[in-house]
């Protein structure tokens, strides 16, 4: 089946470092993948897009990469703050009419 | 960015009651809402596909007479949770596309609508 896995539950770092997280898939090549943050008791925000022949994409702080030999997508916050701290979910195209397909997201902690 | 509403934001109600979720896009028309559930320490799963004007589309494993959905105008659809149980307890969260970013882009998600069932 077409899976789209994160599989680190949740990344302690402490403020000022990079926040690595990964998304795989296997069993397709997604066109796009998303990236978006979710907080406690509220809906995903929308952060970044990458196409399968975009190596890489930046906003502000955050990078993600997507490697379709590795079959990966990371996503990177430099310099990273407390008010970074969330859950942070990838997401591939799900159907025909635009719905999503989600990782189970990772939980980002950063300690000041 | 375009803004999505979900009203309300909590509801506890009786098991065998209804509810009534709504999302609204308040900027934008939105031809196609989703519905989603998240359980807790779960991710989103789409639960169906909400078409202004024409029946939802359901994803397997979701009871369409249980979840009705409607989506009656190009700003607002409609979920309702019929007959409730505490299984029904979950976080419900639409969202919906902007018109224009032909078959790939973003979503814009409501803020969910926590159900509580007693």
């Amino acid at each position: 089946s077409q899976k789209i896995e994160q599989n680190s539950e949740a990344l302690n770092i402490q403020e000022g470092k990079t926040a690595t997280l990964t998304c795989n898939y296997t069993n397709y090549s997604p066109a796009y993948l998303q990236w978006y943050r979710q907080d406690p008791g509220r809906g995903p925000v929308f952060l970044l897009l990458i196409r399968e022949n975009e190596k890489e994409k930046r906003k502000e702080r955050l990078k993600v990469t997507f490697d379709t030999t590795l079959k990966q997508s990371l996503f990177h916050i430099t310099a990273s703050q407390p008010a970074d701290s969330a859950t942070y979910l990838c997401a591939r195209a799900g159907g025909s009419q635009g719905n999503l397909i989600f990782g189970k997201g990772t939980k980002l902690s950063v300690k000041p | 960015g375009a803004v999505v509403s979900q009203h309300p934001s909590w509801v506890i109600c009786k098991s065998g009651t209804s509810v009534k979720i709504e999302c609204r896009s308040l900027d934008f028309q939105a031809t196609t809402m989703f519905w989603y559930r998240q359980f807790p320490k779960q991710s989103l799963m789409l639960m169906a596909t909400s078409n202004e004007g024409s029946k939802a589309t359901y994803e397997q494993g979701v009871e369409k007479d249980k979840f009705l959905i409607n989506h009656a105008s190009l700003t607002l659809s409609t979920l309702t949770v019929t007959s409730a149980h505490p299984e029904d307890s979950s976080f419900y969260i639409c969202s919906a596309r902007k018109p224009g970013l032909a078959g790939v882009g973003e979503q814009y998600f409501g803020p969910g609508t926590r159900l509580t069932v007693t």
